[in-house]
């Protein structure tokens, strides 16, 4: 079975820092972009970007550009979402799906992780 | 800005069917591709339809993509009261060298 399993919820206060962890089974890690998609509370999907984990080939969003780090660790077969200087606003579930497809031509996100909640509060 | 529109919700009775629209006013569907995903409250989107009209193994036959050259279209036909859920459309942005969702469709059961 494919699976994305995601690091747990965080509360974390304005400014801090954390990174969400997403550690991938069942296929072949290396052979597939991992996506990261925001959503925030009761709002709908944002995609943040994808990385390339044989590679660290990272694509982001310009919406998220310079304010997020995607890092990947293949021999643990995990990728990671950093997220700096955290703001309320950045209260959110966090998703890690894989991606299928080819970057700037077709995509689908199949499987997703459970997500992560962050909560940033002071 | 592109954007992907989507009417915010759809209601139907048991074993009607309905559908959902996504549109945008900078594509030209008849080119790009489509995915449709399904979200419970409280749990990770679940993808249903990719490349316009393939549906995973595991999604009945009961869902179905479609699209003209001016929007997609998901289809539910005898819909039923595990369907109600949030559904979102997606696609790639070549301008924006972004993937985009729409807003998503809340689906109610009557």
């Amino acid at each position: 079975e494919v699976r994305l399993v995601q690091s747990g919820a965080e509360v974390k206060k304005p400014g801090e820092s954390l990174n969400i962890s997403c550690r991938g089974s069942g296929y072949l890690f290396t052979n597939y972009w991992i996506a990261w998609v925001r959503q925030r509370p009761g709002e709908g999907l944002e995609w943040m970007g994808l990385i390339y984990p044989t590679d660290s080939d990272t694509r982001y969003s310009p919406s998220f550009q310079g304010q997020v780090t995607m890092s990947v660790d293949e021999s643990t077969r995990t990728a990671y979402l950093h997220l700096s200087r955290l703001k309320a606003s950045d209260t959110a579930t966090y998703y890690c799906a894989r991606f299928s497809g080819s970057p700037g031509v077709l995509s689908w996100f199949d499987p997703w992780g459970q997500g992560t909640l962050v909560t940033v509060s002071s | 800005q592109s954007v992907l529109t989507q009417p915010p919700s759809v209601s139907a009775a048991p074993e009607q069917n309905v559908t959902i629209s996504c549109s945008g006013r900078n594509f030209n569907f008849a080119k790009i591709y489509v995915s449709w995903y399904q979200q419970f409250p409280g749990t990770a989107p679940r993808l249903i339809i990719y490349d316009n009209d393939k549906r995973p193994l595991r999604i009945p036959d009961r869902f179905s993509g479609s699209r003209s050259a001016t929007s997609a279209t998901l289809g539910i036909t005898g819909l039923q009261t595990g369907d109600e859920a949030t559904y979102y459309c997606e696609t790639w942005d070549f301008s924006l060298r972004s993937v985009i969702f729409g807003g998503g469709t809340k689906v109610t059961v009557l």
